[in-house]
């Protein structure tokens, strides 16, 4: 089973911030949280990653609380391009091997 | 950045035939390669994990002879869907990862469809 909760749907406005937000109270020390999201009837896209400290690239940051219980991705500023069902995981195993269980996601809607 | 191939994107095959669908890791050496199975409105779920040179773990409820995996080399995982039924109808998707903790790269998916 998925380690991660999420809100089933969000809305957000073209233009704004979108801040994602995912419960992962079980994760281990060594766990890294990971950040994909799915176009519709694509693969899975990679966002992003982290461990514990705060990270952040050119599609966006990820903060992660300091008692690694909970994690936001926040898109800076969303674009209609952005509407996808976003999947917060908690990668099992620190190695290569590790495998990564998806839960249901949060499907973000952009409107203009 | 990393890019994986899937292939075919669609098939369309009778039931009662094997359907392979091959997946590439076009600039990395992937020692491990994951496949996964999602059905409409669903999220994907993990089939097996499949790593090069030896035989792939399957998650519980697969059936390993119906869904056969080689990884025969670095770059390449093929799956076989044999004597596949109606209810077999999904989309595929397979993902690779190189290095120790780098992100899994994941194919644009085969939706299969068996009639």
């Amino acid at each position: 089973d998925a380690k991660t909760t999420q809100p089933p749907s969000m809305d957000c406005a073209e233009g704004r911030a979108a801040n994602l937000p995912c419960n992962h109270s079980t994760i281990s020390g060594n766990e890294y949280v990971y950040w994909y999201r799915q176009i519709h009837s694509q693969g899975p896209q990679y966002i992003i990653h982290g461990l514990k400290n705060n990270e952040t690239n050119e599609m966006a940051s990820l903060i992660i609380t300091e008692d690694r219980k909970s994690s936001t991705l926040i898109l800076p500023h969303a674009t209609l391009r952005d509407t996808a069902v976003y999947y917060c995981i908690v990668r099992v195993g620190s190695s290569n091997t590790g495998k990564l269980i998806f839960g249901q996601g949060t499907t973000l809607q952009v409107k203009p | 950045g990393a890019v994986v191939s899937q292939h075919p994107s669609w098939v369309i095959c009778k039931s009662g035939t094997s359907v392979k669908i091959e997946c590439r890791s076009l600039d990395f050496q992937a020692t491990t390669m994951f496949w996964y199975r999602q059905f409409p409105k669903q999220s994907l779920m993990l089939m097996a994990t499949s790593n090069e040179g030896s035989k792939a773990t399957y998650e519980q409820g697969v059936e390993k002879d119906k869904f056969l995996i080689n990884h025969a080399s670095l770059t390449l995982s093929t799956l076989t869907v044999t004597s596949a039924h109606p209810e077999d109808s999904s989309f595929y998707i397979c993902s690779a990862v190189g290095q120790a903790n780098s992100p899994l790269h994941f194919g644009n998916g085969t939706r299969l469809t068996v009639t």
